[in-house]
Order: C-alpha cells, then sequence, then structure tokens
C-alpha cells in the first residue's frame, strides 16, 4: 500500500513568516498533487508536478518534485491569513495492495496564520 | 457552470442501517471517484467509475458498493453501518480516469450514533 507522509501535521505561524510543508513517501507516483481544502469543503487542485526535480510557482507559492518522484515539497513566502487551510499532498499511482490506479492522500497539514 | 454536486450534505444514522449517497459531475466528466475523509485524517480512495463500470477499488470492506448511471451521476452505499463509517464522503469528477485533475465536490457529511 502506498502511503504519502506529511510534515508537519500542524503549523501556527504569524502573517509575513515563511513556511515548508514536505511530503515524502517510499514509493514513486506518476505525479504528485497539492490541494488545500476548507472546513465544509472539498479539497481545490493547487498544482499537479509530473517530471522529477520539476518546481512550479503560484504567486506566493512554490511547489517542487523530487528528482526521484518520492517527494514533493510546498513553500509559502510571506504567508497572510488568507492561506489558512488544510493542505493536503496527493500521488497518483498504481496501489500494489488494492490492484488500482488511484490517488493517495497524506493526512495533511493544518495551517494557522495569525495576523 | 455547475461544479460537482453532492447530496445530501449532512446525513445522521444509526448503527445498521444503511446509507446512500449521490454525486453528479460536472458536465462533460465521464469518471466519478469517491472518497472517505475520517476527521483529522486526509482522503482514502473508495471507488472510481467510468463509463458506468469499476475501473479501481480501494480497501474497503463489501459493506460499501457504488455504481454509475448512464448520465454519469453516481451512488455511493454503505449497508450495516459502522460508528467508524462516520466521516466526510467526497465525490470527485474527470473527464477520463487517469492522468487528469479532479474536481471534488463539497461532499457529504455522515454521523452514524
Amino acid at each position: 500500500t502506498q502511503l504519502l507522509e506529511q510534515s508537519p501535521q500542524f503549523l501556527s505561524i504569524q502573517e509575513g513568516e515563511n513556511l515548508t510543508v514536505y511530503c515524502n513517501s517510499s514509493s514513486v507516483f506518476s505525479s504528485l498533487q497539492w490541494y488545500r481544502q476548507e472546513p465544509g469543503e472539498g479539497p481545490v487542485l493547487l498544482v499537479t508536478v509530473v517530471t522529477g526535480g520539476e518546481v512550479k510557482k503560484l504567486k506566493r507559492l512554490t511547489f517542487q518534485f523530487g528528482d526521484a518522484r518520492k517527494d514533493s515539497s510546498l513553500h509559502i513566502t510571506a504567508a497572510q491569513p488568507g492561506d489558512t487551510g488544510l493542505y493536503l499532498c496527493a500521488g497518483e499511482g498504481r496501489d500494489s495492495g488494492a490492484g488500482s490506479y488511484q490517488l493517495t492522500f497524506g493526512k495533511g497539514t493544518k495551517l494557522s496564520v495569525i495576523p | 457552470d455547475a461544479g460537482v454536486t453532492q447530496s445530501p450534505t449532512h446525513l445522521i444514522k444509526t448503527r445498521g442501517q444503511h446509507v446512500t449517497l449521490r454525486c453528479s459531475p460536472i458536465s462533460g466528466h465521464k469518471s466519478v471517484s469517491w472518497y472517505q475523509q475520517v476527521l483529522g485524517q486526509g482522503p482514502q480512495f473508495i471507488f472510481q467509475y467510468y463509463e458506468k463500470e469499476e475501473r479501481g477499488r480501494g480497501n474497503f470492506p463489501d459493506r460499501f458498493s457504488a455504481r454509475q448511471f448512464p448520465n454519469y451521476s453516481s451512488e455511493l452505499n454503505v449497508n450495516a453501518l459502522l460508528l467508524g463509517d462516520s466521516a466526510l464522503y467526497l465525490c470527485a469528477s474527470s473527464p477520463r480516469p487517469l492522468q487528469e485533475t479532479q474536481y471534488f465536490g463539497p461532499g457529504t457529511r455522515l454521523l452514524v450514533l
């Protein structure tokens, strides 16, 4: 079974600070996706990274896919209260246990940005 | 354009009962996936359907079943509910089943007492 470990699980920072969230696995994924989820809503896709070593930027958010396509990081510069939410990474690939092609999610990082 | 819609939004059941959750995909999307998100955890894959056929199944017991209709909407059924089935059930749609962006609905919050 594929597993994705996210760290930290909780993060509370002051507005303007920088932060990095990590997503690690022993499995190789064909792609890795980052989502943001707010209470009472479904996850919303932020970015998909496909190529090992790929870096994508979305305004103040920088996403990186590891060279071996097993890990990823999300870096937020100058965090704002509007960045508050649950950040989820998800790897796409075939689960050897279930035998199906699926998205495997990490447990998420709950970010609170204090004004 | 309407996004993925799910009904009901909230549901309370007792142990042993069964439940049916419904999902309407984005227009033009033929693939629907179901996920279970327990409080404090990330979503866990349950099923994927494409063109009315099951294309993938996660590690869930046979009490969980699903189907997809000719209009690509989908139902998730759970029989003999357990307390541990309490969760947010998410539906996601995509044009095709693999390597496509999945768009999630708001979910159905199920509480089993």
